[in-house]
């Protein structure tokens, strides 16, 4: 089947602009991770949803930053009024949520904030 | 909380070498190990994962990791580097395969010379 999607995989925004990034998981996966990776960075974990529970949203760096999982599949992220540091791949992943599960990610959003 | 380093930025290699990737981490308990393998404007691929069990992992692509807790490392190896190797590698560290606490290094940069 499909693996995970991301859209747009490129977003050019003026900076005090609000923007979506939109994560389609595997089918059937229930856990959804969104992570960010800045230029020459590792993975900076954002957010976690698992199931029907309450997200985790202990990496969210401001509260500008938010996001929701509709239906228990499709994520959204959304930043509103952008800054520049906010430039970066933002990357989703899923996985089937077992403890053996494996993250599986997409091609990520690179978003620039001018 | 768990943090991961890896202290090699760039390694660069030629075709047909072998290589090893360092990775240590810190965390109280025994941890849930990986590495990911980033190729260019690709999303992150798990190359192979540790929970338990015999502490040398096979992994796809050739490649290998031992866990020794006496040195916290999780080296990744390969004994004959291809050059579609070429790739950023991340090694990652989790208290569970759930992702909530789960620790990116700031990853490795590979180069391999024809």
């Amino acid at each position: 089947g499909a693996g995970v999607s991301q859209s747009p995989s490129n977003k050019v925004t003026e900076k005090g602009k609000d923007v979506e990034l939109r994560c389609d998981p595997i089918s059937g996966h229930t856990a959804l991770y969104w992570y960010r990776q800045s230029l020459g960075q590792g993975l900076e974990f954002l957010i976690y949803f698992q199931g029907n529970s309450a997200p985790d949203k202990s990496g969210l760096p401001s509260d500008r930053f938010s996001a929701e999982r509709t239906g228990g599949s499709v994520s959204t992220l959304t930043i509103q009024r952008t800054q520049q540091e906010d430039s970066a791949v933002y990357l989703c992943a899923s996985s089937r949520g077992s403890r053996s599960g494996e993250q599986y990610f997409g091609p990520g959003t690179r978003l620039t904030v001018t | 909380a768990q943090s991961v380093t890896q202290p090699d930025i760039h390694i660069t290699v030629s075709e047909g070498a072998s290589l090893e990737l360092r990775c240590n981490y810190s965390y109280g308990a025994t941890p849930y190990l990986f590495w990911y393998v980033q190729s260019p404007g690709q999303g992150l691929q798990l190359l192979l994962k540790y929970f338990s069990g015999d502490t040398l992992v096979q992994g796809i692509k050739g490649f290998e990791a031992e866990f020794k807790r006496s040195q916290s490392s999780f080296n990744l190896r390969k004994p004959s580097v291809h050059w579609s190797d070429a790739a950023e590698y991340f090694c990652a560290v989790g208290e569970d395969n759930y992702g909530q606490n789960f620790v990116f290094g700031p990853g490795t940069r590979l180069s391999v010379l024809p």
